[in-house]
């Protein structure tokens, strides 16, 4: 069965930092690009990151960028997300998402359960 | 960054009666592959994103024929033929074209 589960969720302090984990499984983890998507609590989808197979090709979204650090351990089949410099607008549930093909860049048709990030003091 | 408009916000629906959405992008989803990049998902209650509609009309797999999509340039429809119980939930349109990807504010969808 083709799965993905996050964890490292928890709440932390506003300036803090955070690792995000999404464990693959069921699938050959090293042909796909992975991505990471967040909800605020109440909102809508926002994407947050994107690295490709071999993670030579790294994308952001703007309101993370040189906070957030995308990586991924293709023996642990394992995508990662860094969150540093927490702030209280990061809070929400991380979704991590996987292409619906090998080679793809988008179109994301596995989603985890999500891990929930609360920054808060 | 390429903007992603959805209207309605809200969609109350009539079990068996039809509904859409609509999607606008800032500018054109049009990839020099000649295919659009404009892929429709659907948040149910509690749950995760679910992918509905790829490439602006292709159905993902195990989704029902009554969902369908259209659209070029920077217009995009979901239509749902004949709505059922089981339908209700957020619908967002996202567009692949380049990064950032971005989403669409969401429809909700729900029962009359």
């Amino acid at each position: 069965e083709v799965q993905l589960v996050e964890s490292g969720g928890g709440l932390v302090q506003p300036g803090g930092s955070l690792r995000l984990s999404c464990v693959a499984s069921g699938f050959t983890f090293s042909s796909y690009w992975m991505h990471w998507v967040r909800q605020a609590p109440g909102e809508g989808l926002v994407w947050v990151s994107r690295m490709n197979s071999d993670g030579s090709r790294i994308d952001y979204a703007d309101s993370v960028k040189g906070r957030f650090t995308i990586s991924r351990d293709n023996a642990k089949n394992t995508v990662y997300l860094e969150m540093n410099s927490l702030r209280a607008e990061d809070t929400a549930v991380y979704y991590c998402g996987r292409p619906r093909s090998s080679g793809w860049a988008q179109v994301m048709d596995v989603w985890g359960k999500g891990t929930t990030v609360t920054v808060s003091s | 960054d390429i903007v992603m408009t959805q209207s309605p916000v809200s969609l109350p629906v009539t079990p068996g009666e039809p509904a859409s959405i609509s999607c606008r992008s800032s500018q054109s989803l049009l990839y020099s592959n000649g295919f659009y990049y404009l892929d429709w998902y659907l948040q149910k209650p509690g749950q995760s994103p679910q992918l509905l509609i790829y490439l602006v009309s292709n159905r993902a797999s195990g989704v029902p024929d009554r969902f369908s999509g259209s659209g070029s340039g920077t217009d995009f429809t979901l239509k749902i033929s004949r709505v059922e119980a089981e339908d209700v939930g957020v619908y967002y349109c996202m567009q692949g074209l380049q990064a950032p990807l971005t989403f669409g504010g969401g429809t909700k969808v729900e029962i009359k």
